[in-house]
């Protein structure tokens, strides 16, 4: 079992809708946790962190955290066609230093 | 631009082969990383050099070396290559332990026949 667990997906969903991109992990140690997006071909770009229970908002992007739960959301408003990517939770497991990946996302955005 | 500079962005290799990808970053970054990506399997941890003069096996090491030159350099080295290392290769860096996400460079993409 992956340290970091993604829904593979693809997600779709129309233009202008909220999009919710889901992550569970299982080392109740991790502290600070991170969404990245990835174009095809291209590599991982960092679009938000998150360390402390609850909400953190970065313009059209919201980052949820649950500890309890242990569990990160990434939400993204008015969901444009360029938000199309595969998108990439991380969290700090084990060594402080290392993030563990999950699997991604394909977020699959509609005219 | 400031970042991570990855060499090279594409190479062929025959089986047995041997190689050096090549990283830089210019951000004083104390820790860096090299990582494959393959599809289904995400991204996953060949090496990483928490600090200048240290380095550790990360979740997938059989097959590969590493140098930290440098605060700057660290280089992922195959000896000997296989198909199975076929991959698309990305280093990253970081400021280190702590709430610090990575910043990944461009990427090697290798393929092995």
């Amino acid at each position: 079992q992956k340290e970091v667990e993604q829904n593979s997906g693809p997600l779709s969903v129309p233009e202008g809708a909220i999009a919710s991109l889901n992550c569970t992990y299982s080392d109740r140690g991790s502290q600070s946790f991170f969404w990245y997006r990835q174009y095809s071909g291209k590599s991982p770009e960092l679009i938000m962190s998150i360390y402390s229970n609850g909400d953190k908002e970065d313009g059209r992007f919201t980052a949820q955290l649950n500890k309890a739960s242990q569990y990160v959301s990434l939400l993204i408003r008015d969901s444009q066609p360029s938000d199309s990517a595969t998108y990439l939770c991380a969290g700090n497991t084990g060594t402080a230093s290392k993030l563990t990946f999950g699997t991604g996302t394909r977020l699959q955005v509609t005219l | 631009n400031a970042g991570v500079t990855q060499t090279p962005k594409f190479q062929v290799l025959k089986t047995g082969q041997s190689m050096t990808l090549q990283c830089a970053q210019d951000m004083n970054h104390n820790s860096m990383y090299w990582y494959r990506q393959d599809p289904g399997m995400g991204l996953r941890l060949i090496y990483y050099s928490a600090s200048e003069g240290t380095t550790d096996k990360g979740e997938v090491p059989n097959g590969y070396n590493v140098s930290r030159l440098n605060k700057r350099e660290f280089s992922l080295r195959l000896e000997s290559a296989a198909p199975s290392q076929t991959s698309v290769y990305f280093c990253a860096s970081s400021e280190g332990a702590g709430p610090y996400g990575y910043t990944f460079g461009s990427g090697t993409r290798l393929t092995v026949v």
